[in-house]
């Protein structure tokens, strides 16, 4: 079974800096996909970023960035210019490319604060 | 167009009851997904459906969980004879075909159930 370990129980950055937030899973199969999700107090969980193994080259999306090191099994996230907004829990989460198994495994989060 | 939306959004009862728990999809999306997420956990599955079929019912912790889909669009989570440690948020998400590449599932803002 697949596994998402989160080592950070709780992470800070002051406004406009950078963060990064770590995230390591165990898995035998070749095919699969890793994503963030943001879950801010109002417990929607809101997709951030996502990766799909087969590509080489991480993902970006504005502000949010990803570094992906699949022979590491490694899939941190990077925050640039820290905004208040970006204040929640944040989850790594992966799901398998095999057809029948769709569902997501979470990790156990990443209180992140932003301190202004 | 409207997200995914869960009623109620929070529900108090007692020890040995009934409760149902509601989920609309974002129109179009034919696979649904529940989620339970304990506090200060990250989400973890429970069911998946494709169309009106459960797909994959590996996650229910037992038979006094049951979910339902008749009509391929709204579906209904049913516990039965409540335990409080079944007290949790229920998280429910949406794709498109959940077969096909990396379909973002799209949360709710879930339910959050207390068994007192």
């Amino acid at each position: 079974a697949q596994t998402v370990t989160q080592s950070q129980p709780e992470m800070s950055v002051q406004e406009a800096e950078t963060v990064t937030l770590s995230c390591t899973y165990d898995t035998s199969e070749s095919d699969y996909y890793l994503f963030w999700y943001k879950q801010p107090p109002s417990r929607q969980m809101i997709l951030v970023i996502r990766q799909e193994a087969y590509k080489q080259q991480n993902a970006t999306e504005n502000r949010f960035s990803v570094n992906f090191q699949k022979a590491a099994k490694s899939f941190s996230l990077k925050i640039s210019d820290s905004q208040l907004g970006d204040a929640a829990m944040y989850f790594c989460a992966y799901r398998s490319g095999y057809a029948k198994s769709q569902k997501l495994v979470f990790g156990q989060g990443t209180r992140l604060t932003i301190n202004p | 167009g409207a997200g995914v939306s869960q009623t109620p959004s929070n529900k108090v009862t007692e020890k040995g009851k009934y409760v149902e728990l509601r989920c609309d999809p974002i129109s179009g999306h034919t696979a649904l997904y529940w989620y339970r997420q304990s506090l200060g956990q990250g989400p973890e599955f429970l069911i998946y459906f494709q169309g009106t079929g459960a797909a994959d019912d590996s996650g229910l912790p037992n038979d006094r969980f049951f979910a339902v889909r008749p009509e391929g669009s709204v579906s209904t989570l049913k516990i039965q004879r409540t335990e409080r440690g079944d007290s949790a948020v229920y998280l429910c998400a949406s794709s498109f075909n959940s077969a096909a590449g990396s379909n973002t599932q799209y949360f709710g803002p879930g339910t959050r159930l207390t068994v007192l």
